[in-house]
């Protein structure tokens, strides 16, 4: 079974600290990996996507796979109140597109 | 133009009630996709289609048909629905069905209630 896991949390961190989310998967042929952010009663909002082993950074952004370990993750600096949501992982599985967690709750405490 | 166009935002239903989603992209995407979302959970896979052929249907009930009338515009067509039916249905598209291509943009949604 293909599964993406992610703590639910919450996770509270202080303003200005760094915000770290992980995400694990089970399937080895994965080839793409993407980062949603969505606020509550709104939709997903696309904010990062990774595809080779590494760091990839925009802006506040990094996001970070290692294939080997089936482990992707999201740091987010300089956190602001405003980056309180849920932060979903997805997964692209060949033919079968995106799966993804369940999400995690962020908190950024003011 | 960047966006995914969801009508209507809410919609309030009866369970002998026919109604439709209606989603729109002008964006050149040949992917677009259904999902379902519950509060507090991830959005779960409806159908998908690609190049305007459905080609992922993730058994779903009769009671939900999908329709694609061109590449830019994408349906869902609601028929005796159930209360447990209630979610947000989410709209997204993307550039194709190829893993590095298969970014998501989704709409803003519509809140349906069934009655």
């Amino acid at each position: 079974q293909k599964e993406v896991e992610q703590n639910s949390g919450p996770l509270s961190v202080p303003e200005g600290a760094i915000a770290s989310l992980n995400c694990t998967y089970s399937d080895r042929g994965s080839q793409s990996f993407f980062w949603y952010r969505q606020y509550s009663g709104k939709s997903p909002e696309l904010i990062m996507f990774i595809y080779s082993n590494g760091d990839k950074e925009d802006g506040r952004f990094t996001a970070q796979l290692n294939k080997a370990s089936q482990y992707v993750s999201l740091l987010i600096r300089d956190s602001q109140p405003s980056d309180s949501a849920t932060y979903l992982c997805a997964v692209n599985i060949g033919a079968d597109g995106l799966t993804f967690g369940k999400g995690t709750h962020l908190i950024i405490q003011p | 133009d960047t966006e995914v166009t969801q009508t209507p935002k809410h919609l309030v239903m009866g369970m002998t009630n026919k109604k439709s989603l209606k989603c729109e992209q002008h964006m050149g995407h040949r992917a677009m996709y259904w999902y379902k979302q519950k509060a507090k959970k991830p959005p779960e896979l409806m159908f998908v289609y690609s190049y305007e052929k459905l080609s992922i249907n993730e058994s779903v009930p009769s009671r939900f048909s999908p329709e694609c009338p061109n590449s830019s515009l994408l349906n869902l067509h609601l028929h005796a629905l159930q209360p447990e039916d209630s979610a947000l249905y989410l709209c997204a598209s993307s550039q194709d069905r190829s893993g590095v291509n298969e970014k998501l943009f989704f709409g803003s949604g519509t809140q349906l209630s069934v009655l």
